[in-house]
């Protein structure tokens, strides 16, 4: 069964540095979406993809945020400079569409600040 | 203000057992409920999707309802197994231009033997 594929697992980075997560969605989906999950917290909406293009993003989503999909099967986040609080688990989903298909997550980076 | 809000936080049951979670919302204007499998670690798995005009889903052992009216949803889980033992997440999709989606913290279900 196709699934979500996300790299690394775990990434440890220095506050300041830039880091990028990176992600293979299903190849017949037309939508990309990040959301994070600080420890012990609940998961938050980032950012939705569609057409080459932002679709959604949440006031999380700052400048210091920015989705790529470089490659037509790679989506990938990146954090320019990262900061303590950016600690927690990021998880890439596609769809087929929007509205009520079913999103498919990948099992996550855990991103540590330090 | 568009929430979602979960009970119980927390909950322990015996296998074989069944039990009921619980969703409400204040999302507004509404489109679909889903919840999701959140095993401890790993990325959350959808469990039913319900819009505006669906009652019940169900998925195996899982069975979901919606009340729009009352802006209530629950999971009832049948005969549970160990392997149930994980978190359950409600999420309210909502249209404003685009499609947003608000996740609720969470049930943390663990099923002993």
């Amino acid at each position: 069964e196709p699934e979500v594929t996300q790299t690394p697992s775990h990434q440890v980075t220095q506050m300041g540095q830039e880091v990028i997560l990176r992600c293979v969605p299903i190849s017949n989906h037309l939508y990309f979406y990040w959301y994070r999950q600080i420890l012990g917290q609940k998961v938050e909406f980032l950012v939705s993809f569609y057409n080459n293009e932002i679709s959604e993003k949440s006031e999380i989503f700052d400048d210091q945020f920015s989705v790529e999909r470089p490659d037509g099967s790679n989506f990938t986040l990146k954090i320019r400079s990262t900061k303590l609080e950016d600690s927690a688990m990021y998880f890439c989903a596609s769809s087929v569409a929007d509205s009520t298909y079913e999103q498919y997550f990948g099992p996550g980076t855990r991103l540590t600040v330090t | 203000k568009n929430q979602v809000e979960q009970s119980p936080q927390s909950l322990i049951i015996l296998e074989g057992k069944n039990c009921t979670l619980q969703c409400n919302y204040t999302v507004s204007p509404f489109s679909n409920l889903r919840w999701y499998k959140q095993d401890t670690g790993r990325g959350p798995v959808s469990l039913t999707i319900m819009t505006f005009s669906e009652n019940t889903k169900s998925n195996g052992r899982y069975t979901a309802t919606l009340d729009a009216d009352t802006k209530q949803s629950s999971l009832h889980i049948t005969a549970s197994q160990l392997s149930d033992s994980a978190s359950y997440i409600c999420v309210v999709s909502f249209i404003s231009g685009t499609y947003k989606y608000i996740f609720g913290t969470g049930t943390r279900l663990k099923v002993l033997a």
